[in-house]
């Protein structure tokens, strides 16, 4: 398995834009994180999905931020206006529920940059 | 408000000697807790876990301590290695929820 597949690595974009982040989780796993880490608050839940269905948002920061999981195996975070204030690393990570004491694994980020 | 809480945003240590990086938490709804280990440019791996239920788990030099009185939870590694050098994520978790609550991590350098 490729495990968790975030694109693009990297993204420079200008105040104001619209941004989107993909994922591609872990297949036959049915819960999906997205994550966002910061200097000041490490890791940082943004919201997370169990069967495409986004069952927590608390941690999204506000109403420029939203996340969709259209099936299984995609799922977007998308930040529009972006402010420089959202540059930060973004990562998503997938896991099994069912299971007790269940890991989740993770992509190798996003590295968000707003300008 | 921090459920998860890594006071110590670095540690150094000497090859060979033991890194004790620690970790504070205030949900007691956490059914278990895992560390996580972050090098640069890449996604945080998972490094151990435990449940809730044990005071303590070991997996070759790493051993994790739980303290559910105090709240408190340590990663020990021994002996220490130079590719140990990382930023070291402590989590609580919780099996109703599956979401994870991340600390803010401590940086371990082990100097040659």
């Amino acid at each position: 398995d490729a495990g968790v597949i975030q694109s693009p690595r990297h993204e420079v974009t200008e105040m104001g834009q619209e941004v989107t982040l993909r994922c591609k989780p872990i297949s036959g796993h049915n819960s999906l994180f997205w994550y966002r880490q910061t200097m000041m608050r490490g890791l940082e839940l943004l919201i997370y999905f169990n069967n495409n269905v986004p069952i927590d948002d608390s941690g999204m920061p506000e109403d420029r931020f939203s996340a969709k999981m259209p099936n299984a195996s995609f799922s977007t975070l998308k930040i529009q206006p972006s402010e420089p204030r959202d540059s930060a690393v973004y990562f998503c990570a997938s896991s099994f529920m069912g299971a007790l004491n269940t890991e989740a694994f993770f992509g190798q980020g996003t590295r968000l940059t707003v300008v | 408000d921090q459920q998860v809480k890594q006071n110590s945003p670095s540690l150094s240590v000497q090859e060979g000697r033991i890194s004790i990086l620690n970790c504070d938490y205030t949900n007691s709804m956490f059914d278990y807790f895992l560390w996580y280990k972050k090098y640069p440019a890449e996604g945080p791996t998972f490094l151990i876990s435990i449940s809730s239920i044990k005071d303590k788990n070991e997996d070759g030099r790493f051993t994790v301590f739980l303290n559910k009185s105090a709240k408190h939870l340590s990663l020990h590694i021994v002996p220490s290695q130079p590719g140990d050098s990382a930023v070291y994520f402590c989590a609580g978790g919780m099996d109703s929820s599956y979401k994870l609550i991340f600390g803010s991590g401590t940086r371990l350098l082990v100097r040659p």
